[in-house]
């Protein structure tokens, strides 16, 4: 079955630098994908980025990068120098394809990051 | 742009009360999901509709019933509301297949029931 779990309710890092989440997750579908969203205190939830399975490479989009460990079935985000604006709420989460065909997401409980200047 | 639109924003109900929360996406996506927000437990997803005509269970489905109106519109209800189904409702939207599957978010329906 489909599980994602996050370890870390909450994470301090000093502003400028970087920083890991931990995301480890479980799926018997070899065809999934991996994303990490962003959810600030004014509550909307912002796509940072996402990994296929079947990618080679780990995803990066701009000071977000993604640390596939498909073998140890975990996907880190890291970011780098953060920012002030940085503190939030993150979600892991893995799609995989449904019963009814289609994609069905589910997402893990989460981590704040407190970024401190 | 609207993207994803959810309505209402907010809504207090009493127990044993029903209602109905909306949401209507514009970007052409097959599928369209339903989750509930609650604190330390992440986005519990509740029901969702990989195309039109089809839907199916979420991890919480109970006490919850969905209706795919048309490609655009997917509506939950609740049916006799409960105190423990307070929460932060977000209906999203994605492509049924292909691409990433990213899902885009509506801003969220918080609900509170007495």
């Amino acid at each position: 079955a489909q599980k994602i779990t996050q370890t870390q309710p909450g994470m301090f890092v000093q502003e400028k630098e970087a920083v890991t989440l931990d995301c480890t997750y479980d799926t018997s579908d070899p065809s999934y994908g991996l994303f990490w969203y962003k959810q600030p205190s004014s509550g909307e939830m912002i796509f940072l980025i996402y990994q296929g399975s079947y990618d080679q490479q780990n995803a990066t989009e701009g000071r977000y990068s993604l640390n596939f460990q498909k073998a140890r079935k975990s996907a880190n985000l890291v970011i780098s120098a953060s920012q002030l604006g940085d503190s939030a709420m993150y979600f892991c989460a893995m799609r995989e394809v449904g019963n009814t065909g289609g994609f069905k997401t589910i997402f893990g409980a989460g981590t704040r990051l407190f970024v401190k200047a | 742009n609207a993207g994803v639109t959810q309505t209402p924003k907010f809504q207090v109900l009493k127990t044993g009360q029903s209602m109905t929360l909306q949401c209507a996406q514009d970007m052409n996506h097959n599928s369209m999901y339903w989750y509930r927000q609650d604190p330390g437990m992440g986005l519990r997803l509740i029901y969702y509709s990989a195309s039109e005509g089809t839907t199916d269970k979420g991890e919480v489905p109970n006490g919850y019933n969905v209706s795919r109106l048309n490609k655009r519109e997917f509506s939950l209800r609740l049916e006799s509301a409960a105190p423990s189904q307070t929460s932060v409702y977000f209906c999203a939207s994605s492509v049924r297949t292909g691409n990433t599957g990213e899902l885009f978010f509506g801003e969220g329906s918080r609900l509170t029931v007495l």
